[in-house]
């Protein structure tokens, strides 16, 4: 099955902790990207991927890491979370350019920094 | 740059039609359509390429004036799967990609 996936699904973590979000999809698509969303302002790109190891800054980077080492995995770093970052992450990918084709979605990671 | 969609929210009984407008200060190369439901991920409708263009499946359509930096989607004889809320979405620079203020839509029995 087609299908992009991330982990974990939740997490609670406190401010400073280190942490990862992985991200994996199966289609074998060249574009990837990570989007935060938040109530009354939607969703805003963090960072994008054209490839392996082609990345770029979206809308709202600040405080994020990203890394493309192989094709199907995308992961979003975050090296010292701050409250500000609670969040609802959604990793995407797209099978080229983003403008011109859809967006497959995963299900969502809830990030709550304490 | 984010476009902006009116209305904020929408209210519908079953059977009736809804427009969602979304509009871009920027030009816009494409729009994308995706629907969310509540603590879902959102999912695809459709992607207009042209100005000009009008694509449609069931009964939910779409069209998209490049001129007016406009694009709107038509919601024919709501049902309750309808329900969610709707993103238009384009990219504007690059590969960067910019998604819509967004549009709460409600249908009621």
């Amino acid at each position: 099955e087609a299908q992009v996936t991330q982990n974990p699904r939740y997490l609670i973590t406190v401010t400073g902790k280190k942490l990862t979000v992985t991200c994996s999809q199966n289609m074998n698509h060249e574009y990837m990207s990570w989007y935060r969303q938040d109530p009354g302002l939607g969703l805003r790109q963090i960072y994008y991927s054209m490839n392996v190891e082609v990345t770029d800054k979206g809308d709202v980077p600040e405080g994020y890491k990203v890394s493309r080492k192989e094709k199907r995995n995308f992961p979003l770093i975050l090296e010292s979370p701050s409250p500000n970052q609670t969040s609802l992450y959604f990793c995407a990918s797209s099978s080229a350019g983003v403008g011109s084709y859809e967006q497959y979605f995963g299900p969502g990671t809830r990030l709550t920094v304490t | 740059q984010q476009p902006v969609q009116s209305p904020q929210a929408v209210i519908l009984r079953e059977g009736e039609d809804a427009v969602i407008n979304c509009s871009s200060s920027k030009a816009l190369y494409s729009v994308h359509w995706y629907r969310q439901k509540h603590g879902e991920a959102p999912v695809f409708l459709m992607i207009l390429l042209k100005g000009g263009e009008q694509k449609g499946h069931d009964k939910i359509s779409a069209s998209f004036n490049e001129k007016k930096q406009q694009s709107s989607l038509y919601l024919t004889a709501s049902q309750l799967s309808y329900s969610g809320t709707y993103f238009c979405g384009t990219g504007l620079t690059g590969n960067q990609f910019y998604f819509g203020t967004g549009t709460s839509l409600t249908v009621i029995p």
